[in-house]
């Protein structure tokens, strides 16, 4: 159980573009998801934290008119990278909270920008 | 605030052999710690998990953790790796009033060697 997915699981965009990462709970209500951005042998760096149903919580640092976070069901929460630039090429993880204490992880998306 | 520091960015080690991650935290409050594992180019999977009782904790793949509350510790131990167990490993805390937030450490890469 708690199984969250991510698609797609790779992207490589031209520069300018915008491009959407859809994260879904397969097994379980999350109200509450997780985006994280992690690069080449670093820890994750919280992005933002996405409600269902309300608008996101963004951590400083992160501009929120360039990453979109729409939690628009139970299931699903969507980061859309818009006129993504080199600089936005990452790994970006999601979670779910499941319960007071767990979180469940995405297998993650890797966004090359060129 | 809380913070996460793991003192070993790689640990190198031959098969069978022992092995000790460190992990030590700082929070005004009481905590929860986890410590989660991440293979190449996947997300990351709950080893173990303290939320409070016995400061011994046992996880999956014969790994354990000792929280040390008068140390702020986390240290996980495994008595024998094997190669499958290479990979990145991160020691994260949360607390009650973070809801669900986790503070990731910097990782630590265990290579284990034949």
């Amino acid at each position: 159980g708690a199984v969250v997915s991510q698609h797609p699981s790779w992207v490589i965009c031209k520069s300018g573009t915008s491009v959407k990462i859809e994260c879904r709970s397969l097994d379980f209500q999350a109200t509450t998801m997780f985006w994280y951005r992690q690069f080449p042998k670093q820890s994750l760096m919280l992005m933002a934290t996405s409600n269902e149903g309300s608008k996101a919580t963004y951590e400083q640092g992160v501009e929120k008119d360039k990453f979109l976070i729409n939690h628009a069901s139970l299931t699903l929460s969507t980061l859309t990278v818009t006129s993504a630039h080199p600089e936005d090429s990452s790994f970006y993880i999601c979670s779910a909270r499941a319960g007071s204490h767990e979180q469940y992880f995405g297998p993650g998306t890797r966004l090359t920008v060129t | 605030a809380q913070s996460v520091t793991q003192l070993d960015s790689q640990v190198p080690v031959f098969e069978e052999a022992p092995v000790e991650l460190r992990c030590n935290y700082s929070s005004s409050v009481s905590v929860y710690l986890f410590w989660y594992v991440q293979y190449p180019n996947q997300g990351l999977q709950l080893l173990l998990k303290y939320l409070s009782g016995s400061t011994l904790v046992k996880g999956i793949n014969g790994f354990e953790a000792e929280f040390n509350k008068s140390q702020t510790s986390f240290h996980l131990r495994k008595p024998s790796v094997h190669i499958s167990d290479t990979a990145e490993y991160f020691c994260a805390v949360s607390d009650f009033y973070a809801g669900n937030m986790l503070t990731f450490g910097g990782g630590t890469r265990l290579m284990v060697k034949p």
